[in-house]
């Protein structure tokens, strides 16, 4: 499985900031997987977005609920993550991950991340 | 929501040390505890998962332990690839969270 995150490096204050995790080696048809969004600020620690999974159920960190987004495009093999309204704090390096709903695992397979700054 | 804390926030060490990192859990997550590697510029790794199992391919001198709310990680005799830093994060319920890391320097 490898996982290749995509979208603008920038984006304006107010604005929807949109990324796109590109799959192969695994069909996002299937039901078997949770596909993840994490957050880093640069020089800080780790922040869970949320996941979907199985016909586009999802599920979010309450501290961004109302303003996440996370879809699954099975025609693309894709999945995409849109935070409204953004502020500089969304300012970090956005991962997406994976890993199969049997494997008792958290999330095993990660992409290298994509930075976004927010800024005018 | 649950808060993990590690410690140290920094560990200098030398090749062939024993060292370990602390993850705490503000409240009791049974085993549902992960350790990951994280590199500059690299996808994070899985070292660890259920507090003590090791992810297919990882070195054998990395261990976890723990259940409840304190978990340890360790590496019985550091190698020049270890030098990195450390991420535990509990997946006991949502929203999943991290602990705020501890970077492995070369003393």
């Amino acid at each position: 499985v490898q996982l290749l995150e995509s979208g603008p490096g920038l984006v304006k204050p107010s604005q929807t900031l949109s990324l796109t995790c590109n799959v192969s080696g695994v069909s996002l048809s299937s039901d078997d997987y949770y596909w993840s969004w994490i957050r880093q600020p640069a020089g800080k620690g780790l922040e869970w977005i949320g996941r979907v999974y199985a016909r586009g159920t999802t599920s979010y960190n309450p501290s961004l609920k109302s303003r996440v987004t996370i879809t699954l495009d099975t025609s693309k093999n894709h999945f995409s993550l849109r935070v409204r309204s953004v502020t500089a704090a969304d300012t970090a390096a956005y991962y997406c991950a994976t890993t199969n709903f049997y494997s008792g695992k958290p999330m095993d397979h990660w992409g290298r991340g994509t930075l976004v700054s927010v800024s005018s | 929501d649950i808060q993990m804390t590690q410690s140290p926030s920094i560990l200098s060490a030398s090749v062939g040390d024993r060292v370990t990192i602390t993850c705490r859990a503000s409240q009791g997550i049974s085993t549902f505890l992960a350790w990951y590697q994280q590199k500059p510029g690299k996808a994070l790794e899985l070292l660890i998962y259920k507090a003590s199992t090791l992810e297919s391919g990882v070195p054998s001198r990395i261990s976890g332990s723990g259940s409840g709310t304190e978990f340890t990680l360790t590496i019985s005799s550091l190698q020049p690839d270890d030098f990195a830093t450390y991420y535990c994060q509990h997946y006991n319920n949502f929203p999943y969270s991290f602990g705020q890391g501890t970077k492995l320097e070369l003393k």
